[in-house]
């Protein structure tokens, strides 16, 4: 298995700031992605985290707005900029060993945008 | 497009009852279905995948290709099986996922 850590756990920002997330894996993972989860809605994929290269974003979302790093096999982070109420979610880290195997979760990161 | 529909928000049902959470998909290329369970303050896990047609904690889930589903069951509820079930459609070799809305399960003494 692989352990999920994400930071913060939550937050309240103010409208036009910019928050980082950063996940953290106990191993190294192949494959990392960011999810965020609307209000009573289910999870959506923002994007592939790529190690060493430009994260592949899903339609409508734009790096512009959810800029990604991942610098190793074991760490990434996501931007959420020049926020909005409408940023207002829950982020999901999540990472998978290998192609085809189980992907794990954070615990989420709790964002409201004032 | 790739979907998944999971058409009830919230299944009631007395311990002790048979439980069907539905989930249908739709996905032009070979799929690759999960269910996946969050427990009250707990992170999202993997339940089960359909690719290894095992029962985890009695449930069990079978891909029909010709209805494209794959519903969850289990013959008898417990109250710890209490939670939010989200099926999902794995693409991509299987990583990259694609959600339902979800099922909130509310199994009652």
């Amino acid at each position: 298995s692989a352990v999920i850590s994400q930071k913060p756990s939550r937050d309240i920002c103010q409208r036009g700031t910019s928050l980082t997330i950063q996940c953290q894996v106990d191993s190294q993972v192949t494959m990392m992605f960011w999810y965020r989860q609307q209000p009573g809605q289910s999870l959506t994929l923002i994007a592939t985290a790529n190690q060493g290269s430009e994260a592949t974003y899903e339609s409508g979302f734009v790096i512009d707005k959810f800029p990604i790093s991942r610098p190793n096999l074991t760490f990434s982070t996501l931007t959420v900029s020049n926020m909005s109420p409408e940023d207002s979610s829950i982020y999901l880290c999540s990472a998978n060993r290998d192609t085809n195997t189980e992907a794990f979760f954070g615990q989420g990161t709790r964002l409201t945008v004032v | 497009a790739q979907r998944v529909t999971q058409p009830e928000k919230l299944l009631s049902v007395f311990k002790g009852a048979p439980v069907e959470l539905k989930c249908n998909y739709s996905y032009s290329g070979s799929p690759e279905l999960f269910w996946y369970v969050q427990y009250s303050r707990q992170r999202l896990q993997l339940l089960l995948r359909h690719i290894s047609r095992e029962s985890i904690k009695g449930f069990t889930a079978d891909l029909n290709k010709g209805e494209t589903s794959f519903h969850l069951k289990k013959p008898f509820a417990q109250e710890e099986d209490s939670a939010m079930y989200y099926c999902a459609l794995g693409t991509r070799g299987g990583n990259k996922l694609v959600f339902g809305a979800g099922t909130i399960l509310r199994v009652k003494s």
